[in-house]
């Protein structure tokens, strides 16, 4: 069974990039079984999909936050990241990886946004 | 984007007794390929969402009988036979058949 287990800083300062891994074990990030999605979670709020990248390294990012999104795989590390440029407190939020369609998640990482 | 509309906001059960929630799509959820890429999430308090159903009506891997979904086009409904006290948390319904995946905006399930 797949597992993903997110990692990175828990508090980025405004205007700065927010960057996080997420760790793939039970399974190849290269296999063509899976695709690999971000999506957030603003406190007490409702999901939000970040973006996500096929295997064969195409990448589909939510329009309201394309121009600061990357989203990209290493596979050697059996890994795939997030960054997020130019923050804002509005990026607060519990960020979770996941398999894209949602079958596997990881158990979630909270960043904060804050000088 | 296709924007997904759920209702309730909030179902109050009472153990032993069914629960319905509803999701609206805003277009058609049929994806050229014929397959319609609607799902159901279950999020427990502290916990991060968990997939119940794909496909409009496919359990996933280990999710109780009790769960079952259906629909067409663009509604959908989630229902829960009998309601356990494991079932509480807030309930997403979340497309998948165009890009950028939305998701609906919940509803909590919660114990009379």
């Amino acid at each position: 069974q797949l597992q993903l287990q997110e990692s990175g800083p828990g508090l980025v300062k405004p205007s700065e990039t927010l960057s996080l891994t997420c760790t793939v074990s039970g399974g190849s990030i290269s296999s063509s079984s899976y695709y690999w999605g971000w999506i957030r979670q603003p406190p007490g709020k409702g999901l939000e999909w970040i973006g996500s990248i096929y295997y064969s390294g195409s990448t589909y990012y939510n329009p309201s936050l394309k121009s600061r999104v990357t989203i990209s795989v290493d596979t050697s590390k059996n890994q795939f990241s997030l960054k997020l440029s130019s923050v804002t407190a509005a990026d607060t939020a519990v960020y979770y990886c996941a398999t894209g369609a949602t079958d596997y998640w990881g158990q979630g990482t909270l960043v904060t946004v804050s000088s | 984007d296709i924007v997904m509309t759920q209702t309730p906001l909030s179902s109050p059960v009472t153990l032993g007794q069914p629960a319905s929630i509803s999701c609206r799509s805003s277009q058609s959820l049929v994806h050229s390929d014929g397959n319609t890429y609607l799902s159901w999430l279950q999020q427990r308090p502290g916990q991060p969402p968990r997939l119940l159903i794909y496909k409009i009506s496919n359990r996933f891997s280990g999710v109780p009988d009790r769960f079952s979904g259906s629909g067409a086009g663009t509604d959908f409904t989630l229902k829960i036979s009998r309601v356990e006290a494991e079932d509480v948390g807030v309930y997403y319904c979340m497309q998948a058949t165009q890009f950028p995946l939305t998701f609906g905006g919940g509803t909590k399930v919660e114990i009379k």
